[in-house]
């Protein structure tokens, strides 16, 4: 059973400052990962994808993916009250085109 | 407008009921997946298609049926075998290997 495991928070955050948001992966043949933004009563939207180790950056958001260790984050800098939501990872085996998705983490930006 | 059309966006099923839920996609991916959400819970994959008349049950399918007719349909029917099927539920599409992108949802309640 593949798994993604992340904490569900809720994570508190002041207004300016840094969220840093954690996930972890069961399955080491996983090739492609992905954060989603979830807001109350709404369906995911995307906010990144990355397939390599190492960092990549989109404006205030920055993933940062470590095969070796099955460890995948999202940076947010200048976090606003916008922000807040619940953020899930999900990763993509490859083998099988089978998109799995952590219980998500939920984000409360601080005025 | 390209997109992934879910509907309805409401559904009330009776008990003992069959409900079918729509999803249809113009992007040309694909794959196409189902997730149930239930409150303040990750989600959780029904089933998905990668290729027209070929799909496989994710972690949940008991209860649920799915066609791939075509490319770009793949509709979900809730059964009446599917004892607590009260939640929200979200089709998607991707490109092989490549993030999924969510239609609006369909919330599904028992009455």
């Amino acid at each position: 059973q593949k798994e993604v495991e992340q904490n569900s928070g809720p994570l508190s955050v002041p207004e300016g400052a840094i969220a840093s948001l954690n996930c972890t992966y069961s399955d080491r043949g996983s090739q492609s990962f992905f954060w989603y933004r979830q807001y109350s009563g709404k369906s995911p939207e995307l906010i990144m994808s990355i397939y390599s180790n190492g960092d990549k950056e989109d404006g205030r958001f920055t993933a940062q993916l470590n095969k070796a260790s099955q460890y995948v984050s999202l940076l947010i800098r200048d976090s606003q009250p916008s922000d807040s939501a619940t953020y899930l990872c999900a990763v993509n085996g490859n083998r099988d085109d089978k998109i799995i998705f952590g219980k998500g983490t939920r984000l409360h930006i601080l005025p | 407008d390209g997109g992934i059309t879910q509907s309805p966006k409401y559904l009330f099923r009776k008990e003992g009921q069959n409900v079918t839920l729509s999803c249809e996609q113009n992007l040309n991916h694909d794959a196409m997946y189902w997730y149930r959400q239930d409150p303040g819970q990750g989600l959780r994959l029904i089933y998905y298609s990668q290729i027209v008349n070929d799909f496989q049950k994710g972690d949940i399918a008991e209860g649920y049926s799915v066609s791939r007719e075509k490319k770009e349909s793949f509709p979900l029917t809730v059964t009446s075998a599917q004892k607590n099927p009260t939640a929200f539920y979200l089709c998607a599409s991707s490109m092989s290997n490549t993030e999924a992108f969510f239609g609006q949802g369909t919330r599904l309640t028992v009455v």
